[in-house]
């Protein structure tokens, strides 16, 4: 399969603090991207990083992409209670289709 | 707004009974997409469609039928054949090619009556 796999299954942290979340992968990919999801909503785009990128800066979340490890990284710089939800990374399959594979998450909490 | 709308938010199933769920956008997307997520898991994918009147079976497609007769629609019906439909099922569009996002309805539940 290539579905990535998150790292942790769940994360609880105070608020202003920084939240790192770890994505790895199987296959050669085109590109990665990270998606949010708040309870019982759909999934909101986050930012996208193409393979030949190794670091991308959305605001305050930083990604960064290691081919060579086949591993993703999303920080969340100074934690806001609403930024509690599950991220997820997905990965695209080379087959023309925009196809894209999910992991099964990060729970993050953020406490007030 | 341009968007993605999913109707209805909640669904029950009596047992036998095909249902359909709606799936509507407005983005002007070439390509629409159906996932399940089950509780505390990642999506996987149903069925996808790249352009109109053309679709093809992801990776849990059994018990599950699509159509794609217009740019803007793309229902989903639940058969009687999945015998395990409880789940959430969400919607997504994106643009043809390659490096894209995928952008997201707000996803119907489903349940066994």
């Amino acid at each position: 399969s290539q579905q990535g796999e998150e790292d942790p299954q769940a994360l609880s942290i105070q608020e202003g603090e920084n939240a790192t979340m770890n994505c790895s992968y199987k296959t050669s990919i085109n590109n990665l991207q990270w998606y949010r999801q708040n309870s019982g909503r759909g999934l909101v785009h986050l930012i996208l990083i193409r393979s030949n990128e190794r670091e991308k800066h959305s605001g305050r979340l930083r990604v960064t992409l290691d081919t060579s490890k086949k591993s993703s990284s999303l920080l969340i710089t100074a934690s806001r209670a609403a930024d509690t939800a599950s991220y997820f990374c997905a990965t695209d399959a080379w087959t023309g289709a925009n196809n894209l594979f999910f992991g099964t998450g990060t729970r993050l909490t953020v406490i007030p | 707004d341009g968007g993605i709308t999913q109707s209805p938010k909640y669904l029950f199933r009596k047992e036998g009974q095909n249902v359909t769920l709606s799936c509507e956008q407005n983005l002007n997307h070439d390509a629409m997409y159906w996932y399940r997520q089950d509780p505390g898991q990642g999506l996987r994918l149903i069925y996808y469609s790249q352009i109109v009147n053309d679709f093809q079976k992801g990776d849990i497609a059994e018990g599950y039928s699509v159509s794609r007769e217009k740019k803007e629609s793309f229902p989903l019906t639940v058969t009687s054949a999945q015998k395990n439909p409880t789940a959430f099922y969400l919607c997504a569009s994106t643009w043809g090619h390659s490096n894209q996002p995928q952008h997201f309805g707000d996803g119907t539940r489903l349940s066994i009556l």
